[in-house]
């Protein structure tokens, strides 16, 4: 069974500040890991994903993410935070192959000027 | 990337009455859909897999006669909320997978989602 926590429902950060959001995960199996923004009333857009090969993984607008198998996490970060960058953020999870996807509660980033 | 199209955006129904959601993959064939179920502040939930030319599967706890799937092409994927009662007010995305040619590849294109409300 997939399942995936994101701790902190809401983060706020300054303005340039570093941007930093966390995905833990379980998985029976090797996982496949992805990164989603949403605003408001949109649907999702795919930000990064991790599926095989180098553990850091970058993505659109700046972002990556670290695959990390001990710490079964893969947690989504930012140097340098836009105003932008202000939206939710899902964390989810799918088995190789597999075409499900679990998603994680999501965290809601606002950045403050 | 890929585009995938949700219509309405937006719909107001009377409690009672049925309503139709349409998803389409613009620029590719999509043997797969799925559509979710938001509520607010919360995370999307998987409801069914939308499978062309088959029946939908369904995830444990959705009604399958209250939510219709019809997948009838490999662009075209239809929910039908029968009978709706407000608390079937929510918002409904669909998503398609993108095939990439590369084995255990998977990526997933989202609509922008309809917001459901029924008085």
């Amino acid at each position: 069974a997939q399942s995936v926590t994101q701790l902190g429902s809401h983060v706020s950060v300054s303005e340039g500040a570093l941007v930093l959001l966390r995905c833990n995960y379980s998985s029976s199996v090797p996982p496949y890991l992805f990164w989603y923004v949403q605003y408001p009333n949109q649907g999702l857009q795919l930000l990064l994903k991790y599926t095989t090969g180098a553990t850091l993984v970058k993505g659109i607008n700046g972002f990556e993410a670290e695959f990390k198998k001990s710490e079964t996490s893969f947690h989504l970060t930012k140097p340098s935070a836009h105003m932008s960058d202000a939206a939710e953020y899902f964390c989810a999870v799918s088995e190789p192959n597999f075409n499900k996807f679990y998603f994680g509660s999501g965290t809601k980033l606002n950045v403050k000027p | 990337g890929a585009v995938v199209s949700q219509h309405p955006s937006w719909v107001i129904c009377k409690s009672g009455t049925s309503v139709k959601i349409e998803c389409r993959s613009l620029d590719f064939q999509a043997t797969t859909m799925f559509w979710y179920r938001q509520f607010p502040k919360q995370s999307l939930m998987l409801m069914a897999t939308s499978n062309e030319g088959s029946k939908a599967t369904y995830e444990q706890g959705v009604e399958k006669d209250k939510f219709l799937i019809n997948h009838a092409s490999l662009t075209l994927s239809t929910l039908t909320v029968t009978s709706a009662h407000p608390e079937d007010s929510s918002f409904y995305i669909c998503s398609a997978n993108q095939p990439t040619g590369l084995v255990f590849e998977n990526i997933q294109y989202f609509g922008a989602g309809t917001r459901l409300s029924v008085l």
